[in-house]
């Protein structure tokens, strides 16, 4: 079946860790997203892939980091310096960037302890 | 900087019954898209209905349909025959420009009573 998978369901970091959320799929889309949901929030954009090996900032990128070496790919990190981390993190592909619906994965939700 | 607004925080509708959610965004764009998301409890974003701007025509899904009103940036999801899987949060978001990235709007969550 074509989609999208994110893993892990559900994750748990401490105080100071570095945490990757993992963002796969098998659409065969060039372009990739990553997503934050605060209660009572629609989605932010945390970072964005138009093509392999390019990313771009979205409007709250910092303390996030993200790599596209594989088309299919796109993980996110979230590291020490993300002073709000607990969320729910969505990731979406399109065929192509600008163009027509975005799909989503199930998302991760992240709590630091 | 474009923005989306829905100004119902929270909807109900009899089961059955028809349902009006509403969204207006602000840009200055001329060829734009919109959607409608639905997130239920799982949390799964699925894809409702879809609008391009260019088309005149309102989008049908079913018992989903919009009213797109382009000169007043105003875009609504009818439900009409609501029916209890309808019931979820309701995201309205616009799609723009050449980065690609939807903005969404807080959303509106829809209960629906038996």
């Amino acid at each position: 079946d074509g989609g999208i998978t994110q893993s892990p369901k559900y994750l748990f970091r401490k105080e100071g860790q570095n945490v990757t959320l993992s963002c796969e799929q098998n659409l065969n889309h060039d372009a990739m997203y990553w997503y934050r949901q605060d209660p009572g929030q629609g989605l932010r954009l945390i970072y964005y892939s138009q093509i392999v090996n390019d990313f771009q900032k979205g409007d709250i990128a910092e303390g996030y980091s993200v790599s596209r070496e594989k088309k299919e790919s796109f993980p996110l990190t979230v590291t020490s310096a993300q002073k709000n981390p607990t969320a729910f993190y969505l990731c979406a592909s399109s065929r192509v960037a600008a163009l027509g619906e975005q799909f989503f994965g199930p998302g991760t939700r992240l709590t630091v302890l | 900087a474009q923005t989306v607004t829905q100004s119902q925080p929270e909807m109900s509708v009899q089961e059955a019954e028809t349902v009006t959610l509403s969204c207006t965004y602000d840009t200055s764009e001329s060829d734009y898209y919109l959607f409608w998301y639905k997130q239920p409890p799982s949390r799964q974003m699925i894809l409702v209905i879809r609008q391009e701007a260019y088309k005149q025509q309102n989008a049908t899904e079913n018992r989903f349909s919009v009213n797109f009103q382009k000169a007043a940036k105003s875009f609504s999801l009818k439900i009409s025959d609501s029916q209890l899987g309808d019931a979820a949060m309701y995201f309205c978001a616009y799609l723009g420009g050449s980065q690609g990235n939807l903005i969404f709007g807080k959303g509106t969550k829809l209960s629906v009573k038996p």
